[in-house]
């Protein structure tokens, strides 16, 4: 399978401790991005980076949240200190820089985090 | 600032019938419109977009959507639904500005019933 792939699927933690989240974009794209999808409502961009640029950040939900792309393949999303509102799904998508300028993304499956 | 709203949270139709998941959206310039669908334990997937053009797009699945711009909809159709399109449609916008950027619906859960 070439698709988006999201490690891991299912993180259950204890608030405070740090978690980080791996996405695996298509080869071939240079944008990356993640979402945050809470029930009931529609996904919400958080950031993105072109190649191993992180070009947009601000839409970062805090200071606790941090993403890296360092060799513009794979990518990390970190959350410090985790609290019980930070439990969601967080979607990684990717997409070719013409794919990006229209907005054709590619999601992955999301991984879903429940902090107790 | 852009957003959209999806009106309902939940369509049900008959399989056969004509379905329709009603979305309108606000962004200063042109807008860039999407459907993305998302099925249980999958990722959101791509179903159609506008860009500019003809104000009626086809897509995925004989999915089809309406750009509206006076009334600022764009609205999701298929003239006969089936029961392998219950799943969760969200429509999506960005303006020509920051094309990084999708701002998406809440989400309308469609159900067809056999």
């Amino acid at each position: 399978d070439t698709g988006v792939s999201q490690d891991p699927r299912h993180k259950i933690t204890k608030r405070g401790q740090n978690v980080t989240f791996r996405c695996d974009p298509i080869s071939e794209h240079n944008r990356l991005y993640w979402y945050r999808q809470t029930l009931g409502q529609g996904p919400e961009f958080l950031t993105y980076f072109q190649n191993e640029a992180q070009l947009e950040k601000s839409r970062l939900l805090s200071d606790r949240f941090s993403a890296e792309r360092p060799k513009g393949s794979f990518s990390t999303l970190e959350i410090q200190r985790t609290e019980q509102g930070d439990s969601a799904m967080y979607l990684c998508a990717s997409s070719s820089t013409p794919g990006g300028n229209t907005g054709e993304l590619f999601f992955g499956e999301g991984s879903r985090l429940t902090v107790l | 600032a852009q957003s959209v709203a999806q009106p309902e949270d939940q369509v049900n139709v008959a399989e056969g019938n004509p379905l329709t998941v009603k979305c309108t959206y606000s962004v200063s310039g042109n807008p860039y419109l999407f459907w993305y669908v998302q099925y249980p334990n999958r990722g959101l997937q791509f179903l159609l977009k506008y860009i500019t053009g003809d104000n009626l797009v086809k897509g995925s699945y004989g999915f089809e959507a309406e750009f509206n711009k006076s009334q600022t909809s764009f609205h999701l159709k298929k003239p006969s639904a089936l029961v392998s399109d219950s799943a969760l449609y969200f429509c999506a916008v960005r303006d020509g500005t920051n094309d990084y950027k999708l701002s998406f619906g809440a989400g309308t859960t469609v159900t067809v019933r056999a």
